[in-house]
């Protein structure tokens, strides 16, 4: 079974400009989960799809970030205008379980982003 | 302050000498996990305890949890240089989305 896949590892842009990060879950798991590790802090959840739909959002930090789970399978997270505090290392990760249950949740291996 | 915490932040052994590592939260909690991040890798999911366990093995590997204190432990038994990481724990709080809430981690140093 394949695991969770993120695209691209690494990505390097200049502030204003737009980044798009893709994720592809465990194939079957209805939740995902974006995450973010900027420098020298710990781990934060942004937010949780089921499905195609936005369970939880609270963790986005401001509307320059989108995210879209369209016909419920991969998903993106676009970044526009990039900020340099948004650099750091944003996680995908999925699980089967259903709501209120909670599960292992699998991550993938993250995409590094720098903004310049 | 933060959910979770880890202590202690970094912890330097040598191989086949034993590794612990706690955790503690503030809030209620579904569930606790334990992941392993190896330098510039993704997090590897170690092991999950629920709320109602109070200890969990597998392999080299022991977690404990004692919800009064709202704390955990990780024990890694007869550590291998390849045990070498930075490990964290998260809670899945209840009444929540389950959202994980990480700490800022452990770094191990298993020496050979």
């Amino acid at each position: 079974e394949a695991g969770v896949t993120q695209f691209p590892s690494h990505s390097v842009i200049e502030k204003g400009q737009t980044v798009t990060l893709r994720c592809d879950p465990i194939s079957g798991h209805d939740n995902l989960y974006w995450y973010r590790r900027v420098m020298g802090k710990e781990i934060k959840f942004l937010l949780h799809f089921v499905k195609e739909s936005k369970q939880d959002e609270s963790g986005m930090p401001n509307n320059r970030f989108l995210a879209e789970r369209t016909g419920g399978t991969y998903s993106t997270l676009k970044v526009q205008p990039a900020e340099l505090e948004d650099s750091g290392v944003y996680f995908c990760a999925s699980s089967h379980a259903a709501p209120g249950l909670g599960h292992e949740q699998y991550f993938g291996p993250g995409t590094r982003l720098t903004v310049t | 302050s933060q959910q979770g915490e880890e202590d202690p932040q970094a912890l330097s052994i040598q191989e086949g000498e034993n590794a612990t590592m706690n955790c503690s939260y503030k809030t209620s909690i579904n569930n606790l996990q334990w992941y392993r991040q190896n330098s510039g890798r993704g997090l590897v999911h170690l092991i999950l305890i629920r709320s109602n366990e109070r200890e969990k093995h597998s392999g080299r590997l022991r977690v404990t949890l004692d919800t009064s204190k709202k704390s955990s432990s990780l024990l890694i038994t007869a550590s291998r240089a390849a045990d070498t990481a930075s490990y964290f724990c998260a809670t899945d709080i209840k009444g929540g989305s389950e959202k994980l809430v990480f700490g800022k981690g452990t770094k191990l140093t298993v020496n050979p």
